[in-house]
């Protein structure tokens, strides 16, 4: 299975702020995902980051708002843009590998 | 659009009994079907998947049951412990977007001593 990691755990920031959501996996993957968990409610589906290209957006998300990273197979990142209380959620990285899907601890986020 | 969600959003149970989840989709396209936990502060945990070329898969005390005629997947837990305690999830996915999920809403589980 994948090992991943999350840094930040959790932060509480300021509205106006950006905050940047690293992850790292234990070993090489294609396929790296970031999914928001809005409080309560279940997962949803911000983004595919692509290793030497520019990430891919799902419906409502935009890369001025969510700017991802992935400049290799093991690590990316997921920066919140000028963040507002509607920001706050958890953000979690999902991986594929060896046809199973694996998630992140989740990076949990509170905007003041 | 599409949408995958459940039945019953939280799920009361004694230790020992069976505990079944519930989720309906509604994309006919949908081939590909798993079952998430989720425990507090913690991100979902593989439990088990199901191809739409099936209609039971069994792992270790869980059963997930695929019925496409209705668009309905369940999960079974046999002998539910104090352990299973945790929100649940149904995800569903297309062949053509292999890792892009979409998730139920969930069921939040407690299991009794």
């Amino acid at each position: 299975s994948a090992v991943i990691s999350q840094k930040p755990s959790r932060d509480i920031c300021q509205r106006g702020t950006s905050l940047t959501i690293q992850c790292q996996v234990d070993s090489q993957v294609t396929m790296m995902f970031w999914y928001r968990q809005q409080p309560g409610q279940s997962l949803t589906l911000i983004a595919t980051a692509n290793q030497g290209s520019e990430a891919t957006y799902e419906s409502g998300f935009v890369i001025d708002k969510f700017p991802i990273s992935r400049p290799n197979l093991t690590f990316s990142t997921l920066t919140v843009s000028n963040m507002s209380p509607e920001d706050s959620s958890i953000y979690l990285c999902s991986v594929v590998s060896y046809n199973e899907q694996f998630f992140g601890p989740g990076t949990r986020l509170t905007v003041l | 659009g599409e949408s995958v969600g459940l039945h019953l959003p939280t799920l009361s149970v004694q230790e020992g009994d069976n505990s079944i989840i519930n989720c309906a989709y509604s994309n006919s396209a949908s081939d590909y079907f798993i079952w998430y936990k989720q425990e507090s502060g913690k991100g979902p945990q593989f439990i088990i998947d199901i191809r739409s070329n099936m209609d039971k898969r069994q792992g270790q005390r869980v059963t997930v049951l695929l019925n496409k005629t209705v668009k309905h997947l369940s999960l079974q837990i046999a002998a539910t412990q104090p352990g299973d305690s945790a929100v649940y999830f149904c995800a569903e996915n297309r062949r053509t977007s292999y890792g892009k999920l979409t998730f139920g809403q969930g069921t939040i589980l407690t299991v009794h001593p």
